[in-house]
């Protein structure tokens, strides 16, 4: 069974300071996924990560993916206050099984001025 | 540029009333997902399916049932609503694995009183 953690859960951070975002999941999956969700919003995708060391940049966010370690991680790099969000990641499908993404819990994520 | 819509984005029903949450995609996706989201429980697999009138329980199917008649199209119906269905409510539609990311809806913010 394909499970999905993330960590942590919720992150409370200065601006201009950086800091990861991980995830980690149980069993084989190719694909990673990062999204953004806004306070009362729906989710928005950040990045698809299709291989292993698979790297994907935007702005002050960073994501990379490490199938032989089942990790992936989001970086973000001199955090501003637009950043402040609810990030989850999801991976998927499991081998075997039918076409759905397992979800992390999200980190809910605070950058103060 | 809208890719998934779904009909209201905020409903209030009565305890025992039928209610039908709908979701329209327009990017000829196979795969369509209800999920509901309470706070600090993520996101939880309600209903999906993988093709017109197929259709597999995710993790809390209880209190709900889905219709999917057409491709663009993924319905869903809690058959007597009660207050813990209260509830955001989003629908996902995705081609699969290969290359693309999930798209999401807006959201329906359903209360039950």
């Amino acid at each position: 069974e394909l499970k999905v953690e993330q960590n942590p859960l919720f992150l409370s951070m200065q601006e201009g300071k950086n800091y990861t975002i991980y995830c980690n999941y149980s069993t084989t999956s190719d694909r990673l996924y990062w999204y953004r969700q806004d306070p009362g919003k729906s989710l928005e995708s950040l990045f698809v990560l299709l291989s292993n060391g698979a790297v994907k940049q935007e702005g002050r966010l960073m994501a990379s993916l490490d199938t032989k370690a089942r990790l992936s991680t989001l970086h973000i790099t001199a955090a501003v206050h637009d950043l402040s969000a609810t990030y989850f990641c999801a991976a998927g499908p499991p081998k075997g099984g039918n076409y759905q993404l397992i979800w992390g819990a999200g980190t809910k994520l605070i950058i103060k001025p | 540029d809208v890719k998934v819509t779904q009909s209201s984005r905020y409903l209030v029903k009565r305890t025992g009333e039928k209610v039908f949450l709908e979701c329209v995609q327009d990017m000829d996706h196979e795969n369509m997902f209800w999920y509901r989201q309470d706070p600090g429980l993520g996101l939880r697999l309600i209903y999906f399916s993988y093709d017109v009138k197929m259709k597999e329980k995710g993790d809390i199917p209880e209190g709900y049932s889905v219709s999917r008649e057409k491709k663009e199209r993924f319905s869903l119906i809690l058959e007597s609503a009660s207050t813990n269905q209260t509830s955001m409510y989003l629908c996902a539609s995705w081609v699969g694995p290969f290359s693309t990311e999930a798209f999401f809806g807006q959201g329906t913010r359903l209360t039950v009183v």
